[in-house]
């Protein structure tokens, strides 16, 4: 079992849609849970971090963590083009930062 | 300045050459990552320093070798690398190892081996 799973996508979703973007982890002794957005040939960029259960919302992205069933999602409201790209979730214990394999968003026009 | 330069851009170099990366932030964050990320691929953690000091070494093979000359500055050097050592690298850092929610990339080195 992989430490970090996210499905690889390609996810479509219309524009001005709601994308919903999951990740399962493994380790129960994981402390936070980030989502990174990278574009293709660029870094990754953090645009969500979350801590506890429940749902933080940051302007258009709410990321919602449940640990007991060690999911975490990212929802993105009012999709636009600008968010297409790989969404990459990543889980910290202590010192160290797991990446899933990213899921591919890709939206419509 | 949220910035974190790393230079160069571009690498190609033969399997018996010697380089070296360089990352530089002035943000006054003492933690600093090297990640090493294939195409299609997430990143992979190499090594860490937190206040100048290697804190996590990911089972690297010795042909990189990290150096943290000041709290600024992380270096990676490399030596005898294989063309599966073909990749972005890229380097980070945060506060420090408490603050990941701190943490910025790089905008890497794309390296390729010969």
């Amino acid at each position: 079992q992989k430490e970090v799973e996210q499905n690889s996508g390609p996810l479509s979703v219309p524009e001005g849609a709601i994308a919903s973007l999951n990740c399962t982890y493994s380790d129960r002794g994981s402390q936070s849970f980030f989502w990174y957005r990278q574009y293709s040939g660029k870094s990754p960029e953090l645009i969500m971090f979350i801590y506890s259960n429940g749902d933080k919302e940051d302007g258009r992205f709410t990321a919602q963590l449940n640990k007991a069933s060690q999911y975490v999602s990212l929802l993105i409201r009012d999709s636009q083009p600008s968010d297409s790209a790989t969404y990459l979730c990543a889980v910290r214990r202590d010192e160290k930062l797991t990446f899933g394999t990213g899921t591919r968003l890709t939206i419509i026009p | 300045d949220t910035e974190v330069t790393q230079t160069p851009k571009h690498l190609v170099m033969g399997m018996t050459n010697k380089k070296s990366l360089k990352c530089e932030q002035h943000m006054g964050h003492r933690a600093m990552y090297w990640y090493k990320q294939k195409a299609k691929k997430p990143p992979e953690l190499m090594f860490v320093y937190s206040y100048e000091k290697l804190s996590i070494n990911e089972s690297v093979p010795s042909r990189f070798s990290p150096e943290c000359p000041n709290s600024s500055l992380l270096n990676l050097h490399l030596h005898a690398l294989q063309p599966e050592d073909s990749a972005l690298y890229l380097c980070a850092s945060s506060q420090d190892l408490r603050q990941w929610e701190t943490q910025y990339f790089g905008p890497g080195t794309r390296l390729l081996v010969l």
